[in-house]
């Protein structure tokens, strides 16, 4: 079964970071684009970045409001994809999801195929 | 950025009506690299269309969608009591990708 689990969310301050993790299972991870999406309470899904597949050069895009403070990256021997999040501020709220495309058996279909795997989120909740 | 603009905000129709749901882009979309997702309250979203036009899948076929450039719509022939949700479109042709703020559509 391909399966996404998100975990390491939690109560941080103002100017805090925290690390999120998405365990993957079902597929070959290592041949997948993988995403971060969120959404702030009661507000709509915003885009958080993306990393590439090491064959695809494993380079990395992000949302113009977390540039320069998040960090997304991928341990492909552990099937597990990273958000490094710092300076961190109280409109980071949001539940975070970790997604990727359709996957085929265990074959990640592509990027073009949208997203359509998700991963149930984790709560990180910036407060003082 | 691109900026995706939809429309209308809210959606008050019955079952077995017709929606048509509109997603503007603020410049042309990269190759049609235009989707639709589905979200219920508590859910993590649901892919509804990739590339403009194509059913993920396992999506009902009275689920449609349509356009190109900077204008898409999204379709659905006859609504389904299962089927009253928020509806978000998304670019994913050019980083940033970015979501429309979302269309609800509730039962009248």
């Amino acid at each position: 079964e391909v399966q996404l689990v998100e975990s390491g969310g939690g109560l941080v301050k103002p100017g805090g970071s925290l690390r999120l993790s998405c365990a993957a299972s079902g597929f070959t991870f290592s041949n997948a684009w993988m995403s971060w999406v969120r959404q702030a309470p009661g507000k709509g899904l915003e885009w958080v970045g993306r990393i590439k597949s090491k064959t695809d050069g494993g380079t990395t895009d992000y949302a113009a409001p977390v540039k320069g403070r998040f960090t997304i990256s991928r341990d492909d021997s552990k099937n597990t994809l990273y958000l490094q999040m710092n300076s961190l501020k109280t409109e980071d709220t949001a539940v975070y999801y970790c997604t990727t495309g359709p996957i085929t058996g265990t074959t990640f279909l592509g990027y073009y195929y949208g997203m359509d795997v998700w991963g149930q989120g984790t709560t990180v909740t910036v407060s003082s | 950025e691109i900026v995706l603009t939809q429309s209308p905000g809210t959606l008050s129709l019955s079952p077995g009506e017709r929606a048509t749901l509109s997603c503007r882009a603020s410049q042309s979309v990269s190759s049609s690299y235009l989707a639709w997702y589905q979200q219920k309250p508590g859910q993590a979203p649901r892919l509804l269309i990739y590339g403009a036009s194509s059913r993920a899948t396992g999506i009902p076929d009275r689920f449609s969608g349509s356009g190109s450039g900077t204008d898409f719509t999204l379709t659905i022939s006859r609504l389904e009591p299962e089927d009253f949700a928020v509806y978000y479109c998304q670019q994913y042709g050019s980083p940033p990708q970015t979501f429309g703020q979302g269309t609800k559509l509730e039962i009248k």
